[in-house]
């Protein structure tokens, strides 16, 4: 079944980076594009952009804009999101989620990876 | 701008719930999703293209709507149903909003 596993849990002081990966199983993982979604402790659900894995594109939401970058490692079908000058505010748990099929970049998520949680703390 | 209502739901099971996501702007080809959350779970998608049922999905949930008001509807709740639900668009560009969420509680 397709499939979306993340690395583990992260505590980076603030000003840090963090780099965030994402395997994909269960489907050709070119064939897919590959999103990343936030949520803060008790908040809800954030964009954060999107990756075209097979040519490697990316498209950020504006909020992060110089501050990520999103990666993909055709040989291992993983995707990495790494984020730099961390924050208080970055605390949150980042999902990865697989979005539309050849050249769309879909109009929705499924399914979602099992959620990486980052704490930004001194 | 995605506005849900009510924020808190409280139902029993066997009610009906009627979930509400409103645009600020009309959603372009109704491209409007909706997904629960359970705690400590990821989102799962639920229902895409405002109507559509999602690969799984038991058929007592349903989507409607068009434009900028669309609705979400779970007939005879069971237990596991009891989670929050967001709805989400897009926008192209691309860009994708949620909004704030709606907790289904029971009653």
């Amino acid at each position: 079944q397709v499939q979306l596993m993340q690395s583990g849990a992260e505590v980076k002081e603030p000003g840090a980076s963090v780099r965030i990966s994402c395997k994909a199983s269960g489907y050709t993982f070119t064939h897919y594009y590959i999103h990343w979604v936030r949520q803060a402790p008790g908040q809800g659900l954030e964009w954060m952009g999107i990756i075209n894995v097979k040519a490697g594109s990316t498209s950020y939401a504006e909020k992060f804009q110089g501050r990520i970058t999103m990666t993909r490692d055709t040989s291992t079908d993983t995707v990495y999101m790494d984020l730099s000058s961390l924050r208080s505010e970055d605390t949150a748990v980042y999902y990865c989620a697989r979005g539309g099929e050849g050249s769309a970049w879909g109009e929705w998520f499924d399914p979602w990876g099992q959620g990486t949680l980052v704490i930004v703390s001194s | 701008v995605l506005t849900q209502s009510p924020d808190t739901l409280s139902l029993s099971p066997g009610e009906r719930a009627t979930l509400s996501c409103r645009a600020s702007h009309s959603v372009n080809y109704n491209y409007l999703a909706w997904y629960q959350q359970k705690p400590g779970q990821a989102p799962r998608l639920l229902i895409f293209g405002a109507s559509s049922r999602a690969t799984g999905i038991p058929d007592r949930f349903s989507g409607s709507g068009s434009g900028t008001d669309f609705t979400l509807t779970i007939n005879r709740l069971e237990p596991e149903d009891f989670a929050m639900y967001y709805c989400q668009q897009f926008d192209g560009s691309p860009r994708y909003t949620f909004g704030r969420g709606t907790k289904l509680e029971i009653k």
